[in-house]
This record gives structure tokens, sequence and C-alpha cells, in this order.
């Protein structure tokens, strides 16, 4: 069965700091990746995808991810964090022929000034 | 222009008791998800539309668990005899047809089984 691993529950970092975000996938197929970003009592909403083509993936509000075949891993990476990023971060995975999304458990960013 | 809503935002239900939840999707999108949300738990995949095509129900839970999609538009997700393992969020999702098209959340409602 198809599984999202984000080992991280809750990640700390100071505001201006680099955060990296992990997610690992267990898939032996071709898989389509997303991150989406849930901002404190708001709903999900979609941060950066990558479905083929270049490894790095650019996404809204400078978050970027790599795409790792070799480690089916598709990390979040900021350079600089700001205190708006403070918001729970979830990896999600599908596969060609399988629709419905598979989540991670979430990693909640937490951006202290 | 109007994004997936979902009713009612809070519902609080005695054990045993049934309960309904409903949503709206894009206008235009074809396919329709329910997702439950537990407490440090991630979102757990529950029922999937696509169009006129049989939904994919194998994230149901059990048998009190059920829902419809009438004329390809709004959705209903049904819990009979709820129980209080049945507390959290439930989230419903729209996008257009393709593996690669984006989900649409709604809030959610959040549904406490007393």
């Amino acid at each position: 069965a198809q599984s999202v691993t984000q080992l991280d529950s809750q990640v700390p970092v100071f505001e201006e700091a680099p955060v990296e975000l992990r997610c690992n996938y267990s898939s032996s197929v071709s898989v389509y990746l997303f991150w989406y970003v849930q901002y404190p009592n708001q709903g999900l909403q979609l941060l950066l995808k990558y479905l083929s083509g270049s490894t790095l993936v650019k996404g809204i509000n400078g978050f970027e991810a790599e795409f790792n075949k070799s480690q089916t891993s598709f990390h979040l990476r900021k350079p600089s964090v700001h205190i708006s990023d403070t918001a729970e971060y979830f990896c999600a995975v599908t596969y060609t022929g399988r629709r419905a999304l598979t989540f991670g458990s979430g990693t909640r960013l937490q951006v202290q000034p | 222009g109007a994004g997936v809503s979902q009713s009612p935002s809070n519902k609080v239900t005695e054990k045993g008791k049934d309960v309904e939840l409903r949503c709206d999707p894009i206008s235009g999108h074809t396919a329709l998800y329910w997702y439950r949300q537990s407490l440090g738990q991630g979102l757990e995949f529950l029922i999937y539309f696509q169009g006129n095509s049989a939904p994919d129900k194998s994230g149901l839970p059990s048998d009190r668990f059920s829902a419809e999609r009438t004329g390809g538009s709004v959705s209903t997700l049904t819990i009979q005899r709820t129980q209080q393992e049945d507390s959290a969020v439930y989230l419903c999702a729209s996008s257009f047809s393709g593996e690669d098209s984006p989900l649409h959340f709604g809030n959610g409602t959040r549904l406490t089984v007393t």
C-alpha cells in the first residue's frame, strides 16, 4: 500500500533562518507529488506540485521542493522563513491510475521571532 | 469565485445518533473527495467521486459511513450510529478530472460525538 512519511511532527525555527521539511513516500510506480499548507483556522491550499520534468519545483511564498526518485523523497525547503509561514504542511502523493491522494501526517512549522 | 463550501462548520451529536455532512464543490469540478482529519493523524482518505463513474469507497472505515453525490454536484457524507472515535474534522475537496489537478479544500466540518 502507498504511504507517505513526514518524520518531523513539529519544526521550530527562528525567523529568517532556512528550513527543510522532510517527506518520503513508498511507491514503485510513477508518482505525482504535492505539498499542501494549512494556515491557522484556514483550509488546505496547494503549495506546489511535481508532475514530471525538472526535479526542482518552485511554489508559492518562496517555497521549493526537490523530487529525488532514488531516495523516494520530496523535501520542502525555504531559504529564509517569515512569521507568516507558521502553519501545518502536508506532503501528498498519488500515482497514475489511482486518483485519491495519500497524505502524510503533517509537519507543524513554528517560526519564532 | 466561490470555493468549496461545507456545512455545518461545527456539529455536536450524541453517541448513537446519525449525522449528515454536506459539501458543495466548485462549479465545473468533476471530482469530489472526502477526507477525515484527526488530531496529529494527518488526512485519512474516505471516498472519491469522479463524474458518473462508480465511487472509490476504499477508505470508508466501516459500513456506518456512506456518501452520495447527487447530479454530479453536491455530496452528503452520512455517519450512522455515531461513535466517539468518529470525532474529527471532515474535509471535502473538489478538482477537475486528471491526476495532476490540485485539490481545492473546504474549511471542513468539525464533528464532536459526546
